[in-house]
């Protein structure tokens, strides 16, 4: 139980076009989304929280205009990162919590971006 | 002071050896701690997941809570190869909506 999946599992995109990452939660109800960012042999970052129905949390130093996160279901989420630059490549990651199960996170696999 | 700290290593050790890993934190309001392994270019694993102080057994992973040190640890005995990996120590202070605080991660090899 409790698997996160991601699509797509790496993409590349050219600057200046939008990007949408998938986060499902298969076999819980996802209350509340957290998107990660990490690059390489550092830790996770946390981008922004987003609980079912509402509006995300974004982290202080995310742009929220810069990545588009929607929660529409208890067991979707995206990520849309808007005109993308080099710099946004990274590994993006997302999470699920059931709030009724306490605090355990459940990842999903990663998506890697490069902007080209 | 960070509010979870933890030593990036990398950690070496020969296959078999008893691994301990640890983390130190700041905000006493933490009641939930749990251990995440990452192998490269892969999404975090829970491996633990444990509440206020004591220790918890599964397998070869043994976690341990020290609330009034301030101090988790994860013991891995007989580790193996395929234990190499990035392990991230993790905690809250358990409402519904809390955000969970990661550790920068401590990097181990177990060599053949």
């Amino acid at each position: 139980g409790a698997v996160v999946s991601q699509h797509p599992s790496w993409v590349i995109c050219k600057s200046g076009t939008s990007v949408k990452i998938e986060c499902r939660s298969l076999d819980f109800q996802a209350t509340t989304m957290f998107w990660y960012r990490q690059f390489p042999k550092q830790s996770l970052m946390l981008m922004a929280t987003s609980n079912e129905g509402s509006k995300a949390t974004y982290e202080q130093g995310v742009e929220k205009d810069k990545f588009l996160i929607n929660h529409a279901s208890l067991t979707l989420s995206t990520l849309t990162v808007t005109s993308a630059h080099p710099e946004d490549s990274s590994f993006y990651i997302c999470s699920a919590r059931d709030h009724n199960k306490g605090s355990e996170q459940y990842f999903g696999p990663g998506t890697r971006l490069t902007v080209t | 002071q960070k509010e979870v700290e933890q030593d990036p290593g990398p950690l070496s050790v020969p296959e078999g050896a008893i691994v301990s890993l640890n983390c130190t934190y700041s905000n006493s309001a933490f009641q939930y701690f749990m251990w995440y392994r990452q192998y490269s270019r892969k999404g975090p694993e829970l491996l633990m997941y444990t509440y206020s102080s004591g220790n918890k057994e599964d397998g070869r992973f043994t976690a341990q809570v020290d609330k009034s040190s301030k101090y988790i640890s994860l013991f891995i005995r007989d580790s193996q190869p395929s234990d190499s990996a990035t392990y991230l120590c993790a905690m809250s202070a358990g409402t519904s909506y809390d955000k969970v605080i990661f550790g920068p991660g401590t990097s181990l090899s177990v060599i053949p």
